[in-house]
């Protein structure tokens, strides 16, 4: 059973765009959710997490969207660079448990 | 701080060799877990540890072992090493108070 699934799997934005990835969870327990970036080659690293008293959370460039009745929360990475070419992995927790992760978007930013 | 770190980097391994996968952390987080990575699936679980001498099996746990002596140190130990454990597997920690996972820069393991 997939506790949070994620999507598009693949994403081509070009620079200046904005990227939206999107992940839906089942369990209301959840009261955490992170965004992780990985680039090539190395481990993957906290961008920005929400919890679910806020609807929006907004860092930089990048913000989270959370919808709680529609148990959804997405990342929208305005003025899309090619350095933010990564893959995005959304994930959620409830206290004292392990991150479950969605399946990663690969994401391509084009000059 | 060296973060957490994963060593070795790249193993190649034959059906049914064992070897140990290390992970070492110098932040003292109470918590360190065992994901494996592979093409479309994310990142799964395989054993975590909320502390020294405690241990509990994770989404995919099969087919390997885990033990916590110490708080720095959380080994992945494969038996029998299959073909369908070729994989890069990452290492992460996080303090027990709050949520963000350290992760290592990951082992890529082929098994043949």
């Amino acid at each position: 059973q997939q506790q949070v699934k994620q999507s598009p799997q693949s994403l081509i934005v070009q620079k200046g765009g904005i990227s939206i990835i999107n992940c839906a969870y089942e369990n209301t327990a959840f009261d955490y959710f992170p965004w992780y970036q990985q680039f090539p080659g190395k481990g993957p690293a906290l961008l920005i997490a929400i919890r679910p008293d806020v609807s929006e959370k907004k860092e930089g460039r990048f913000t989270i969207s959370f919808n709680k009745s529609a148990k959804q929360f997405s990342l929208h990475i305005m003025d899309s660079q090619p350095g933010d070419s990564a893959t995005y992995f959304c994930a959620a927790s409830y206290p004292y448990t392990p991150l479950v992760f969605g399946k990663g978007t690969r994401l391509s930013v084009i000059a | 701080n060296a973060g957490v770190t994963q060593t070795p980097k790249f193993q190649v391994l034959k059906t049914g060799q064992s070897m140990t996968l290390q992970c070492a952390q110098d932040m003292n987080h109470e918590y360190m877990s065992w994901y494996r990575q592979d093409p479309g699936m994310g990142l799964r679980l395989i054993h975590y540890s909320v502390g020294a001498g405690i241990t509990d099996q994770g989404e995919v746990p099969n087919g390997y072992n885990v033990s916590r002596s110490t708080t720095e140190d959380f080994p992945l130990r494969l038996l029998s090493a299959a073909p369908s454990q070729t994989s890069v597997y990452f290492c992460a920690s996080s303090p027990a108070d709050t949520d963000t996972q350290y992760f290592g820069p990951g082992t890529r393991l082929t098994v043949l």
